[in-house]
């Protein structure tokens, strides 16, 4: 079974627009993280943030985390084609694995 | 820095025969992972491997093995193949820390079970 839950399950936006996803979990973590696939091919590190920050950014990504609430939600701005992939959110609970959640679909059209 | 590379990177088994993947990590890295990925389940955890001994193993039926090499190359094997085995087996690498930090994907291996 997977850890988190992620809504929603797809996006489609304009380029341009911002997509915000969102990912909801259940056992406490040391860190989260989020990835990026592109069809079908390996996934991608986007971003750590570690369970005692609340943000963090990268270039065009903003992630924000609330361990009270066991959630984690990724801004894209700006958003290009080339982002048009799934993301999904992967927490380790230090236990040498990572449970990812279902992922979230973006599709951004031109 | 070349990356995670994984052979055959895509296969075609028949039920009941068995497969070996294979799995080169990053150089340096000691930590290795490997994961299911299918339509219905998504991303499932396979085993962890650190130093040729396995850390942790997901909730997979025995047919499902997997080993460390002295040089942390890994192999999976999956015998008796299911019809439901055809997924995507992805390895990942990891520097070893006493947490789970950024793990670095290969591209897969496909694996279709006729």
């Amino acid at each position: 079974s997977q850890q988190g839950e992620e809504d929603p399950q797809a996006l489609s936006i304009q380029e341009g627009e911002n997509a915000t996803m969102n990912c909801s979990y259940k056992t406490s973590i040391n860190n989260l993280q989020w990835y990026r696939q592109n069809s079908g091919r390996g996934l991608v590190h986007l971003i750590l943030i570690r369970s005692n920050e609340r943000e963090k950014h990268s270039g065009r990504l903003r992630v924000t985390l609330d361990t009270s609430k066991k959630s984690s939600s990724l801004l894209i701005t700006a958003s290009r084609a080339a982002d048009t992939a799934s993301y999904f959110c992967a927490t380790d609970a230090n236990d040498y694995k990572l449970s990812f959640g279902a992922g979230t679909t973006v599709t951004v059209r031109a | 820095k070349a990356g995670v590379t994984q052979t055959p990177r895509y296969l075609i088994k028949t039920r009941g025969q068995q497969v070996t993947l294979s799995c080169s990590p990053i150089s340096g890295h000691r930590s290795v992972s490997w994961y299911q990925q299918t339509p219905g389940q998504g991303l499932q955890f396979l085993f962890e491997y650190f130093s040729e001994t396995q850390r942790n193993k997901g909730n997979f039926p025995g047919r499902f093995s997997g080993r460390q090499f002295s040089n942390s190359r890994s192999e999976m094997n999956v015998s008796t193949l299911e019809l439901g085995d055809s997924a995507l087996y992805l390895c990942a690498s990891s520097v070893d820390r006493s947490y789970t930090g950024e793990l670095f994907f290969g591209e897969g291996s496909r694996l279709t079970v006729l």
